[in-house]
């Protein structure tokens, strides 16, 4: 089945810096993924929808500037939280849609990296 | 009009019994309603989907009703193992994308 992969799983960074989530479709192609993000005990919300080969489109309250998203290829998008702080930490999910016409609307979720600003 | 309300946050059911988590939704627009579960630390799997013209869609012990008319779906879990506790999210997709809209979630605990 397909399959979505998020590297890494877990990571901290120091207030202030700068971290780079992966999420690749290891074996289809996306042309679209979504980047969520999940506080602990709450629900997912979706941050942004990324666009292979142009600029991604963000849901209104997310700060472009602070989460880069950049979809270079068809089976991997990143998101840089750029000048992290501890706000910024919780638990970040992409998810991307197969390409496969067999597929339909199934969308494919990663296992999710906690991301912990100290 | 894009919230989809879900309900009850938490659920307690005994082995052997049937869990059943509700979902409404406003938008007329939704064409597409899965299901997930999620334990924790891992991102959500996807465990049954329906779409409005169909009004139940049954896979294993898994199974959706849907009520168009009343904007609401269901997931029922017969034979709940505790296995099954996790949390799960209904969600709703916008005809023409996909994105999701989840629910706010229910954390189902199935006791031995």
């Amino acid at each position: 089945g397909a399959v979505v992969s998020q590297h890494p799983s877990r990571v901290i960074c120091k207030s202030g810096t700068s971290v780079k989530i992966e999420c690749r479709s290891l074996d289809f192609q996306a042309t679209t993924m979504f980047w969520y993000r999940q506080f602990p005990k709450q629900s997912l919300m979706l941050m942004a929808t990324s666009n292979e080969g142009s600029k991604a489109t963000y849901e209104q309250g997310v700060e472009k500037d602070k989460f880069l998203i950049n979809h270079a290829s068809l089976t991997l998008s990143t998101l840089t939280v750029t000048s992290a702080h501890p706000e910024d930490s919780s638990f970040y999910i992409c998810s991307a849609h197969s390409d496969r016409p067999s597929s339909g609307n199934t969308i494919y979720f990663g296992e999710g990296s906690w991301l912990t600003v100290v | 009009q894009q919230q989809v309300k879900q309900s009850p946050q938490s659920l307690i059911v005994q082995k052997g019994g049937i869990s059943i988590i509700n979902c409404a939704y406003e938008n007329t627009a939704f064409d597409y309603f899965p299901w997930y579960q999620q334990f924790p630390g891992k991102g959500p799997a996807l465990l049954i989907a329906i779409r409005p013209d169909v009004s139940e869609k049954k896979e294993g012990r898994f199974t959706i009703s849907f009520n168009k008319s009343a904007k609401q779906f269901s997931l029922h879990i017969m034979d709940s193992q505790p296995g099954d506790s996790a949390t799960y999210f209904c969600a709703a997709s916008l005809s023409g994308t996909y994105k999701y809209i989840f629910g706010t979630g229910t954390r189902l605990k199935v006791l031995a």
